[in-house]
């Protein structure tokens, strides 16, 4: 089976901007969690989608937003672009909520 | 609030044991699992205790005490290769999510 694949890889955006990363994972595995790593850092839950649902959201702005499409392919958005969002953004999917497959991450630079 | 606590850097010798630690304040969770995350790389499943007690993968060895509230991951016979962050976190089950340790760097020297 392929793999979780994260697009784009790198990303280098300017304050104020938008962006849109992509998350394909695992044949068959429904559910999709998105997280925000920074340097030293755990992992930050940003939200987890379930078919075409979320169903639990991390405590993050409302600028942080996601969907699920039907084919279980998920996206995050992340509008007004601050410096601080500079992140590697990571994507896992799962199919009974407990061991969560990892996608490789976008890395997202903000100047 | 819940949050798990894990020491930021561990070093042992290649070829010796380690053990890393997580401590949590948290309570209703199914299980405690392990990831490894190379520099540059994406966290790895390692373990999921569901259960108190040992669980053994080849060399490395996951435990969790509900009672102590403490969790640990116990890696043999190091290898240069086992250089990587390594977190546990716990699986909050009927929220869909999990909550995260900050990580342990572990350096393994020569």
């Amino acid at each position: 089976k392929a793999g979780v694949t994260q697009t784009p890889r790198y990303l280098i955006k300017t304050r104020g901007q938008q962006v849109t990363l992509s998350c394909s994972p695992i044949s068959g595995h429904r559910s999709v969690s998105w997280y925000q790593q920074t340097p030293g850092q755990g992992l930050q839950f940003l939200f987890e989608y379930f078919s075409e649902t979320q169903r639990n959201k991390g405590n993050f702005p409302g600028r942080f937003s996601g969907r699920q499409f039907s084919n279980s392919r998920s996206e995050m958005n992340v509008s007004t672009l601050e410096l601080g969002d500079s992140a590697l953004y990571l994507c896992a999917s799962s199919s009974q909520g407990d061991e969560q497959y990892f996608g490789p991450g976008t890395r997202l630079t903000v100047t | 609030g819940q949050s798990l606590e894990q020491p930021s850097e561990v070093t042992a010798v290649e070829g010796a044991i380690v053990q890393i630690n997580c401590t949590y304040q948290t309570s209703g969770f199914y299980g405690l699992s392990w990831y490894q995350q190379h520099d540059g790389g994406a966290p790895t499943f390692l373990s999921y205790n569901a259960l108190d007690g040992l669980e053994e993968t080849g060399r490395f060895s996951s435990f969790l005490s509900r009672s102590d509230s403490y969790g640990y991951l116990l890696l043999q016979e190091l290898q240069m290769k086992d250089s990587a962050s390594y977190f546990c976190a716990v699986d909050m089950g009927s929220n869909y999510q999990l909550i995260w340790g900050a990580g342990t760097k572990l350096i393994i020297k020569p």
